[in-house]
């Protein structure tokens, strides 16, 4: 039983190009997250849902929009792909919103853009 | 800003040596603090996590941290590594009760010689 599973694990695609990534978790969480981690390993937040409500929007570029239709969903669509937004994008909720307990991570997507 | 430091950022060890990692944080306030582990190609697993009470927790795999307070520190040890122990660890920092963002450290490869 996957607890916070992403689709597609693997994208590859071309500049311009607009795309979607896909979390779901079967943990009855609240919060979910998405991080991008670069090519160093840096893992920077973009984005918190928590039950459905945006409470941290990171500074990241308009092309990024985030969608919560339910507190076990968080997608993250993408417009006008770049270069630079190459990585592994990470999904990842918590319990207990604002408690601080530990966050799961899915097993990431890596986003190759060309 | 809340900022989580790592110091070390290669590692490498010959199995059997002991381990510690370095992790600093700058907020001044209560915080709960977390280790994760990152193996190569797969997502970030927690280690261990120090909410409150006694400042040495003890996580998976043999490894355990120190919460010193006073110097903001939560370095990471395990008094004898494995070849499989090879991966990426993360510290990461959240200021508690009614926060939802974490931050993490810049990360530090560790390498174990078989």
């Amino acid at each position: 039983d996957t607890a916070v599973s992403q689709t597609p694990k693997y994208l590859v695609t071309q500049m311009g190009n607009d795309k979607s990534i896909k979390c779901e978790q079967n943990l009855g969480h609240d919060t979910m997250y998405w991080y991008k981690q670069d090519s160093k390993k840096f893992l920077k937040i973009m984005f918190s849902y928590n039950n459905k409500e945006l409470i941290i929007n990171e500074t990241v570029p308009n092309r990024f929009s985030p969608k919560s239709p339910d507190k076990a969903h968080l997608n993250l669509h993408i417009n006008s792909l770049e270069l630079g937004d190459s990585a592994v994008y990470f999904c990842a909720s918590s319990q207990a919103s604002g408690m601080g307990l530990p966050l799961h991570f899915g097993n990431g997507t890596r986003l190759t853009v060309t | 800003a809340q900022s989580v430091s790592q110091h070390n950022h290669h590692v490498i060890l010959s199995e059997a040596a002991s381990l510690e990692l370095g992790c600093n944080y700058s907020y001044g306030g209560t915080v709960n603090l977390f280790w994760y582990v990152q193996y190569p190609g797969q997502h970030l697993q927690l280690l261990l996590k120090y909410f409150s009470g006694d400042p040495l927790v003890k996580g998976i795999k043999g490894f355990e941290a120190e919460f010193i307070k006073s110097k903001f520190s939560f370095n990471l040890r395990k008094p004898s590594v494995q070849w499989s122990d090879t991966a990426e660890y993360f510290c990461a920092v959240n200021q508690g009760s009614g926060t939802y963002k974490y931050i993490f450290g810049t990360g530090t490869r560790l390498k174990v010689l078989a």
